[in-house]
């Protein structure tokens, strides 16, 4: 089955202590990103990648880091996080690196930071 | 920079009614246009994608037009039913320079259609 897998879907951690959340992708899609959702603000944009080792920043990429190292894979990383950071994340892929086409998305991790 | 707006923000009808949903965005420099449907407590799930040399897209019971020109896109629904209930959102890409790839939502229509 085509997807997009995030983990983990729930977390719930301290400010400071670095976490990762992992997205993978099966459709061998060249294009990645990641989005988080705030009450009130919607949908915004983090980081996204156009293919392998090809990354650029979204709307909102201050405190995240991303990596592209597989095609399949593109993990979130927060170094240190904060309170600021408590949100609903997904993940999504397209065909192409342009991102022509349709985007598949994951089912979200809710991140609580303390 | 993008801004993307979607009116109604809320919207509540009788089965069987035929809807529109509207998206605006002030940028016409897009490469596409997306409409996605989001239901409670999951991602979401791409409706149409209407790239930016096309005016609409139909899909089973929707239909999407896309004017470029005046920065508008609507989202047709005919013959609502409560499985409808959701929050919709449009999303545009840019094509300007270093942002080529970044894509832009609105704030979403939450629907509720009921029996």
């Amino acid at each position: 089955e085509a997807q997009v897998t995030q983990n983990p879907r729930y977390l719930i951690t301290v400010t400071g202590k670095k976490l990762t959340v992992t997205c993978s992708q099966n459709m061998n899609h060249e294009y990645m990103s990641w989005y988080r959702q705030d009450p009130g603000l919607g949908l915004r944009q983090i980081y996204y990648s156009m293919n392998v080792e090809v990354t650029d920043k979204g709307d909102v990429p201050e405190g995240y880091k991303v990596s592209r190292k597989e095609k399949r894979n593109f993990p979130l990383i927060l170094e240190s996080p904060s309170p600021n950071q408590t949100s609903l994340y997904f993940c999504a892929s397209s065909f192409g690196g342009a991102g022509n086409q349709p985007q598949h998305f994951g089912d979200g991790t809710r991140l609580s930071i303390l | 920079k993008q801004e993307v707006t979607q009116i109604p923000a809320a919207l509540s009808v009788p089965e069987g009614e035929n809807l529109v949903l509207n998206c605006s965005f002030t940028d016409s420099a897009i490469y596409n246009l997306q409409w996605f449907r989001q239901d409670p407590g999951k991602g979401l799930t791409s409706l149409l994608l209407i790239q930016s040399s096309q005016r609409e897209q139909t899909s089973g019971r929707l239909n999407a037009s896309l004017d470029k020109s005046s920065g508008r896109s609507t989202l047709y629904i005919a013959a609502s039913q409560p499985g409808d209930s959701a929050t919709y959102l449009c999303a545009v890409r840019t094509v300007r320079g270093s942002t080529l790839g970044r894509l832009y939502f609105g704030r979403g229509t939450q629907l509720t259609v009921w029996p």
